[in-house]
């Protein structure tokens, strides 16, 4: 089924620290979202890339798509305690109606 | 002023029970959505609505009935419920379903216990 792979699927890291996770995909996309998830929350939208887009930046949030290696990634600079949540991708593929959420990376930040 | 909200935020209830979970967006958006998060916090799509029509039904057992009594309003009735209908089920609006401009405004959550 059409869905976006997440890579770490668990990552921890020191307060200060960058973090990188990646999203790769199958088929070709409208476009690709981030979304964060704080522990029993809902998810909150983050940014979206358009497939027409190669990068994009939102604060300390830096997005990348490469659509001829179907895959993106998400960089968080100078990372916070605050930054600890569950980061998914999410995809809109074309005529789908829909957004394909992957599996999500737990991301935990260390003070 | 909260965008998507949903009611109540925990439901425990005994198996065989009938039980509803209401959603109201007041963002003006035109699509709204049903999804089920399990404990390993994949998330799939239920049902989604745009301006009051079912265009989304996924591969959902007939115990769940969604109902969208208008564009703001999407509400979740499950019969008889099963064990392992327990999970987090998260409301979720956008103001378009594809394209530009779809991103998702999702809801706090209702977590399901069946016992």
């Amino acid at each position: 089924s059409q869905q976006g792979e997440e890579d770490p699927q668990a990552l921890s890291i020191q307060e200060g620290e960058n973090a990188t996770m990646n999203c790769s995909y199958k088929t070709s996309i409208n476009n690709l979202q981030w979304y964060r998830q704080n522990s029993g929350r809902g998810l909150v939208h983050l940014i979206l890339i358009r497939s027409n887009e190669r990068e994009k930046h939102s604060g300390r949030l830096r997005v990348t798509l490469d659509t001829s290696k179907k895959s993106s990634s998400l960089l968080i600079t100078a990372s916070r305690a605050a930054d600890t949540a569950s980061y998914f991708c999410a995809l809109d593929f074309y005529g789908n109606n829909r957004l394909a959420f992957g599996k999500g990376n737990q991301v935990v930040v260390i003070p | 002023d909260t965008a998507v909200s949903q009611t109540p935020k925990y439901l425990v209830t005994q198996m065989g029970n009938d039980k509803s979970i209401k959603c109201e967006q007041n963002l003006g958006h035109d699509t709204m959505y049903w999804y089920k998060q399990d404990s390993k916090k994949f998330l799939k799509i239920m049902f989604s609505y745009n301006n009051k029509e079912l265009i989304i039904n996924e591969t959902v057992p007939n115990r769940f009935s969604p109902k969208s009594p208008d564009k703001a309003h999407l509400n979740l009735h499950i019969n008889s419920l099963e064990l392992g209908d327990s999970a987090v089920y998260f409301c979720a609006s956008s103001p378009r379903t594809s394209g530009a401009y779809n991103e998702q405004f999702f809801g706090p959550g209702t977590r399901l216990t069946v016992l």
